[in-house]
């Protein structure tokens, strides 16, 4: 069965400080991987997603990740963090874009200091 | 602007009571979802539909209703047999190809008194 692990639940990092926030996913086949964001109180924004080719993925808010096969990861990264990147990170899995049904990962709430 | 409304943002009931969270999309998507949310536990799939007419259970289903009567619209009640319906729930709905992901409503905040 498919799985997603986020493996830190809470981060917190100075703002201009750079970020990693780490995802692991189980499924033998190629993946569609997926990072969304989500303010308190409201719903999940798409940062950036991997469906296949470049395994660099470029994002929303200056936001990447990196699709490593060999070690099942999808870990996202902004070189300066800003006040207002703190927010709940989920990562998610699914095995086609034809099929829905989306798995998240428990997710991983960044907390930003001064 | 196309998206997906959420309504009411904040629901209180009292124990016992079946109530019903709407959610309406104009993407003209043919997937819609229901999830919920707790603290510390992540997105969990509550039902799916993938067409009108047409929905499946997720992993946490007991308690729950849906209906898809209307592709725009994926209506989720939640009756008095749920155990503990306190929660935050968020709708989705998705498209299928190369432009695959969810686009989320904002959430029905749902408090049980």
């Amino acid at each position: 069965a498919q799985s997603v692990t986020q493996p830190d639940i809470h981060i917190t990092v100075s703002e201009g400080a750079s970020l990693e926030l780490r995802c692991n996913y189980s499924y033998g086949a190629t993946p569609y991987l997926f990072w969304y964001v989500q303010s308190p109180g409201q719903g999940l924004q798409l940062l950036l997603k991997y469906f296949s080719g470049d395994t660099l993925v470029q994002g929303i808010k200056g936001f990447e990740a990196e699709f490593k096969r060999s070690q099942s990861s999808f870990n996202l990264r902004k070189p300066s963090v800003h006040w207002s990147d703190a927010a709940e990170y989920f990562c998610a899995v699914t095995h086609s874009s034809n099929t829905g049904k989306l798995i998240f990962g428990q997710g991983t709430t960044l907390q930003v200091k001064p | 602007d196309g998206g997906i409304t959420q309504s009411p943002k904040y629901l209180f009931r009292k124990e016992g009571q079946n109530v019903t969270l709407s959610c309406e999309q104009n993407l003209n998507h043919d997937a819609m979802y229901w999830y919920r949310q707790d603290p510390g536990q992540g997105l969990r799939l509550i039902y799916y539909s993938q067409i009108v007419n047409d929905f499946q259970k997720g992993d946490i289903a007991e308690g729950y209703s849906v209906s898809r009567e209307k592709k725009e619209s994926f209506p989720l009640t939640v009756t008095s047999a749920q155990k503990n319906p306190t929660a935050f729930y968020l709708c989705a709905s998705s498209t299928t190809g190369s432009n695959y992901g969810y686009t989320f409503g904002s959430g029905t905040r749902l408090t049980v008194v």
